[in-house]
């Protein structure tokens, strides 16, 4: 693939429940990989930029893992909360001079009270 | 740590008008970018600064998008005239290195009328 792929594009949970999504990358000439939120009215926030191969970060109740061979990675929210609402935008990095960001459309969640 | 500073928040503007964004990026910080996000989309890279050089202006539709970056700190980002389709959020970040974490500023909303 060309393209950062996000799915699934929009997520409704109770608040309690975990939930992941995926990002799908090019898996060729791959750099780095970068998950960041964005709350409405506020600045993306950047969660997690991963490199390395079967690697897997956590902070707090939120997770990811990466897959840099078939090209995909996890987000994983565990326990949800209405602060978590909020679109989860990853973007790849392919190696070159410039090693351009490419952008998913992200998953767009919404946490129920 | 000061974060990135854009202004203005918010302007209308009718088409065929002009308008500049500014942006000051986090001290140090050698690359710094200008996303254009239109609701429903990711974010679409305008141009890349390393430094006072830029490394990709390639999305930049030049004919009406200028930007400059003088002395390697501020940077703005003007449009003139402006289009209907020009109305977006313009995200100015900031990262130390070319493939490192961004720092995103709260963004600059144009609407065009």
């Amino acid at each position: 693939i060309l393209n950062v792929e996000q799915s699934p594009q929009s997520l409704h949970v109770q608040e309690g429940d975990s939930t992941n999504f995926t990002c799908s990358f090019p898996s060729s000439n791959f750099y780095a990989l970068h998950w960041y939120r964005w709350e409405t009215a506020k600045s993306p926030e950047a969660l997690f930029v991963m490199t390395l191969n079967g690697d897997e970060k956590k902070k707090g109740r939120i997770s990811a893992t990466l897959n840099t061979k078939e090209g995909y990675s996890y987000l994983y929210i565990k326990g949800s909360q209405p602060e978590d609402s909020a679109t989860y935008l990853c973007a790849s990095h392919n190696a070159g001079n410039n090693r351009k960001l490419i952008w998913g459309l992200g998953t767009s969640l919404a946490v129920n009270p | 740590e000061a974060g990135v500073a854009q202004s203005p928040r918010y302007k209308i503007i009718e088409k065929r008008q002009s308008v500049a964004f500014w942006c000051n990026p986090i001290s140090g910080h050698a690359t710094l970018y200008w996303y254009q996000q239109i609701l429903g989309q990711g974010p679409k890279l305008l141009i890349q600064f390393q430094n006072n050089g830029v490394v990709d202006d390639s999305q930049l539709p030049k004919d009406r998008f200028s930007a400059e970056r003088l002395k390697g700190v501020d940077s703005t980002l003007k449009i003139q005239p402006a289009k209907l389709e020009d109305s977006a959020v313009y995200l100015c970040a900031s990262s130390l290195e070319s493939a490192g974490e961004l720092f995103f500023g709260e963004g600059s909303r144009l609407t065009v009328l």
